[in-house]
C-alpha cells in the first residue's frame, strides 16, 4: 500500500537558516505529492503540491521537487522565519484519491 | 461556508459513552474524508464519502465507529461505547471533486475519553 516517511523532529533552527525536511514515499503508479502545514491551534493547510515527476511545487518561499527516481519530495526553504514554526506533513494521493500522510515534522524557529 | 467547520472543537466523554462529531464541508464539495490524528502522529484515514455514498470505510478501527452523510453535505462520525484508545483529534476534510488534488481541512475535534 501507499506510505510516506518523513524525518523526525523537532527541527530547531535560527531565523534566516536554511531548511530541509526529508520525505520519501512508497506508492504504486504515479501519485500526486503534497506538503501540508499545521500552525498551532489551526487545521492542516495545503502548502504546495506536485502532480508529476520533476514538477516543482512552491509557495511562501518553500519548494519541493517530485523526484521519481529517488521517490522523494523534500521540503526546502532558503531563509526561515519565526512565523514558519509549525508542523509540516508530507502526503501523497494515488489512484484512490485518498491522501496518505506522514507522521509530521515539527519546526521550531528561534529569533 | 468559507471553510470546513467541525463541532464540537473539544469533547470529553466518559468511557462507555456514545459521541457524535459533526463536519460541515465546503458547500458543493463532493468528496469528504474523516481522519484520526493521535498525539504526535500524522492523520490516519478513517473513511471517505463521495456525495452521500460511503465508498471506503477501510480505516474505521472497529464496528463501534460509524459515519454517515445522508444528504451529501453534512457528515457525522459516531463512536459508540468510547474507549480510552479513542482519544485523538478527529479531522474532517473535503475536496471539490473526486480526484481533485487539494483537500481542505477543518480544525478538528479533540476527543478525550476519561
Amino acid at each position: 500500500g501507499n506510505s510516506v516517511t518523513q524525518m523526525e523532529g523537532p527541527v530547531t533552527l535560527s531565523e534566516e537558516a536554511f531548511l530541509t525536511i526529508n520525505c520519501t514515499y512508497t506508492a504504486t503508479g504515479y501519485p500526486s505529492l503534497f506538503w501540508y502545514v499545521q500552525y498551532p491551534g489551526e487545521g492542516l493547510q495545503l502548502l504546495l503540491k506536485a502532480t508529476k515527476a520533476d514538477d516543482k511545487g512552491s509557495n511562501k518561499g518553500f519548494e519541493a521537487t517530485y523526484r521519481k527516481e529517488t521517490t522523494s519530495f523534500h521540503l526546502e526553504k532558503g531563509s526561515v522565519q519565526v512565523s514558519d514554526s509549525a508542523v509540516y506533513f508530507c502526503a501523497l494521493s494515488g489512484g484512490s484519491y485518498i491522501p496518505t500522510f506522514g507522521r509530521g515534522t515539527s519546526l521550531i524557529v528561534h529569533p | 461556508g468559507a471553510g470546513v467547520s467541525q463541532s464540537p472543537r473539544y469533547k470529553v466523554a466518559k468511557r462507555g459513552q456514545d459521541v457524535a462529531l459533526r463536519c460541515d464541508p465546503i458547500s458543493g464539495h463532493v468528496s469528504l474524508f474523516w481522519y484520526q490524528q493521535a498525539l504526535g502522529q500524522g492523520p490516519e484515514f478513517l473513511t471517505y464519502f463521495q456525495n452521500e455514498a460511503q465508498l471506503d470505510k477501510s480505516g474505521l478501527p472497529s464496528d463501534r465507529f460509524f459515519a454517515e452523510r445522508p444528504e451529501g453535505s453534512v457528515s457525522t462520525l459516531k463512536i459508540q461505547r468510547t474507549q480510552q484508545e479513542d482519544s485523538a483529534v478527529y479531522l474532517c476534510a473535503s475536496s471539490l471533486a473526486p480526484g481533485d488534488s487539494e483537500a481542505f481541512f477543518g480544525q478538528g475535534t479533540r476527543l478525550t475519553v476519561v
